[in-house]
């Protein structure tokens, strides 16, 4: 019963580097999302897929892209790694993009400190 | 726009005591309100939800109610438990069909001590 596995568990990167974060769900959802979670700040929603084959960008988009790999996989890509992406990510999944009485299911989330 | 504002933590609790959390929302439309919860080192756990004014929603002895008229979701519990010690977030959804993101507060941290 795995839900949502996120890779890696912890990451360090030097300013400049680039990296992807990895995203997998098992129980056949449509919807999935990243955030970033920070202290002070919640959760901030960086992109975000409704279903399959759509991407979009959410609050704090910048510095990010994405790819939906499939229906099972979402990934995040660092380009160009800076400080202020040293974070806590979070990837989640929900079964229906346009029903707001669909839970999320999270990970438990990638530490990235960029230095 | 879209808001949710929670109490600053930490809240530190004897075992037994009443828990109250407060949330309060500023949304368009009329918005499902969630509380989420996380135990230390994991993702966030959906604690319970509320989809219409004064509705109540209720989950491992938390309770909250929907209350269109003073925009809360306050968290309530009667008698915490040393497990219960974790983050709590208060998450909105608006209405009309928007797609499915959620607008999460802060986060209160509860630490609940033997």
């Amino acid at each position: 019963n795995a839900g949502v596995t996120q890779t890696p568990k912890f990451q360090v990167l030097k300013t400049g580097q680039s990296m992807t974060l990895q995203c997998a769900q098992d129980m056949n959802h449509n919807s999935m999302y990243w955030y970033r979670q920070d202290p002070g700040m919640g959760l901030r929603l960086i992109y975000y897929s409704a279903s399959e084959g759509t991407t979009d960008k959410g609050e704090v988009p910048n510095g990010y892209n994405v790819s939906r790999l499939n229906k099972r996989e979402f990934s995040l890509r660092l380009e160009s790694a800076a400080p202020s992406q040293t974070s806590v990510y979070f990837c989640a999944s929900s079964e229906l993009p346009s029903s707001y009485n669909s839970p999320l299911h999270f990970g438990n989330g990638t530490r990235l400190t960029v230095t | 726009g879209n808001s949710v504002t929670q109490m600053e933590g930490p809240v530190t609790l004897s075992e037994e005591a009443f828990l109250t959390i407060n949330c309060t929302y500023t949304a368009t439309g009329y918005p499902s309100l969630f509380w989420y919860v996380q135990y230390p080192g994991e993702g966030l756990q959906l604690l319970l939800k509320a989809t219409k004014a004064d509705d109540k929603g209720s989950n491992k002895g938390f309770e909250a109610t929907y209350r269109k008229e003073t925009t809360s979701f306050h968290l309530e519990k009667g008698s915490v438990q040393v497990s219960d010690s974790a983050v709590y977030f208060c998450a909105l959804r608006r209405g009309g069909g928007a797609t499915n993101k959620l607008i999460f507060g802060t986060g209160t941290l509860l630490a609940v001590q033997p």
